[in-house]
């Protein structure tokens, strides 16, 4: 599985869009990025996914260049409510690979009034 | 919306004692997981389990563990004796096709070896 780097730790303020960018440089050809968010004394929750260019949802949006060794989770406007801690994973189920999730420390967002 | 729900949400055990965690995934959902958390620690995957077998484990998973599908509904986590470390909490996951599709997770279990 490729190894994930993103920053410990980012602060913003409520209104501001947030992006926050993991690198992944080893990704191989079948993996797949994935975001998950993980409020304390909660269990993750999958925010989006994507394999290249830009996917967006009605939470984020998520940037990918054509190299894909890196990724940008984009979520606009935050709110008191969106800060947690986010992880950024890469991997695949495909060609027998189980490619189960393997988290990494994440980068934990502060949203501030 | 499906959930994942998880019992009990809070369990004190004493060292050397047997724990079950129960998990009921949601209902079409084909793989399911555990994972723990130790306090301020990362997630980390413990299990995966499909068609009735493991289909990956990790090192953290050794023969003091288990998992069974005893019905159609229910996944446990079986600790047979627990150590002062197992304390942490513990999330049951559960996906439609796969490890990377979305994994839906439980509230967890938490765990306090005593």
């Amino acid at each position: 599985l490729a190894k994930t780097t993103q920053p410990i730790s980012m602060d913003s303020y409520e209104g501001q869009e947030v992006n926050i960018t993991c690198s992944h440089n080893n990704i191989a050809t079948n993996d797949y990025i994935t975001w998950y968010q993980q409020f304390p004394s909660q269990g993750p929750r999958f925010i989006i996914q994507g394999y290249k260019t830009k996917v967006t949802n009605e939470v984020a949006s998520l940037f990918i260049p054509a190299d894909r060794k890196s990724s940008t989770l984009s979520l606009p406007r935050v709110s008191l409510s969106d800060t947690a801690v986010y992880y950024c994973l890469v991997g695949d189920d495909y060609g027998g690979s189980q490619g189960n999730l393997i988290f990494g420390k994440g980068t934990k967002l502060s949203v501030k009034p | 919306e499906p959930e994942v729900t998880q019992t009990p949400s809070h369990q004190v055990t004493q060292m050397g004692q047997e724990v079950i965690l129960r998990c009921v995934p949601i209902s079409n959902h084909l793989y399911f997981y555990w994972y723990r958390q130790i306090l301020g620690q990362k997630v980390e995957f413990l299990v995966s389990f499909y068609n009735n077998e493991i289909s990956e484990k990790s090192e953290i998973f050794d023969d003091q563990f288990s998992v069974e599908r005893p019905d159609g509904s229910n996944f446990t986590l079986k600790i047979r004796s627990t150590k002062l470390e197992d304390s942490a909490m513990y999330f049951c996951a559960s996906s439609e096709a796969g490890p990377s599709y979305e994994q839906y997770f439980g509230p967890g279990t938490r765990l306090t070896v005593t």
